[in-house]
């Protein structure tokens, strides 16, 4: 059974940088062909895609956030990163890694990030 | 790039039928799109992915009641003897090459 835990601070200041991981159990991400992603949402408010990764280090980012995002995999621990720099209040919100197949199949618990001095 | 579109809110009464829709944008009736699930305060669960001619496929434990149907740019929900646990929110997806999208989400209440 795959599942998928995120982790990182619940709190960032304005401008530093957030860093979050997805720890993957179940199955090695290195010998999937799936894509993995992040996928975020604001307090009230819908889904907003951040960005996804294969396992070979390979990525791709919402054009929004492009320039603040990076993604990268780690398969000797079987995680994959999220790191968004020059954090704002409009950050704030839950921050979920997923599977990503035809559709985001699996998703984790999510982890609530808040961005405030 | 595609963009999806629902209504904000639906209801349906304990034990009916709701229908759900998300539309997508023009030139994008072909694409395939999942739906998802999300009861208060918890994570958004997977419930299938639906192709252009209607064809589905379910997540692992979805109940029978919920499937999918589709025409044209839509893509419909379908939840039968709805339940009071099915009280959620239901954000539709899509992708393709360079991006992937959700809808705004159908806040769903059972009467």
């Amino acid at each position: 059974q795959v599942q998928l835990q995120e982790s990182g601070p619940g709190l960032v200041r304005p401008s530093e940088t957030l860093s979050l991981s997805c720890s993957v159990s179940g199955v090695s991400i290195s010998s999937t062909t799936y894509y993995w992603g992040w996928i975020r949402q604001p307090p009230g408010k819908g889904l907003e895609w951040i960005g996804s990764v294969y396992n070979s280090g390979n990525s791709y980012h919402s054009a929004s956030l492009k320039s603040r995002v990076i993604i990268s995999i780690d398969a000797s621990s079987n995680q994959f990163s999220l790191h968004l720099t020059s954090m704002t209040a409009a950050d704030t919100g839950v921050y979920y890694c997923a599977r990503q197949e035809d559709g985001f199949d699996i998703w984790g618990q999510g982890t609530m990030v808040t961005v405030s001095s | 790039q595609p963009v999806l579109t629902q209504s904000a809110s639906a209801s349906a009464s304990l034990g009916a039928s709701v229908r759900l829709t998300c539309t997508l944008s023009r030139g994008h009736a072909s694409y395939i799109i999942a739906w998802h699930q999300q009861q208060p305060g918890k994570a958004p669960r997977y419930l299938m992915n639906l192709q252009f001619r209607g064809v589905y496929s379910k997540g692992s434990g979805v109940p029978d009641r919920f499937s999918g149907s589709s025409s044209g740019a839509d893509r419909f929900l379908v939840i039968s003897n709805v339940q009071l646990e099915d009280e959620a929110d239901y954000f539709c997806e899509t992708w393709d090459s360079t991006t992937r999208v959700f809808g705004g989400g159908t806040k769903l209440t059972v009467l």
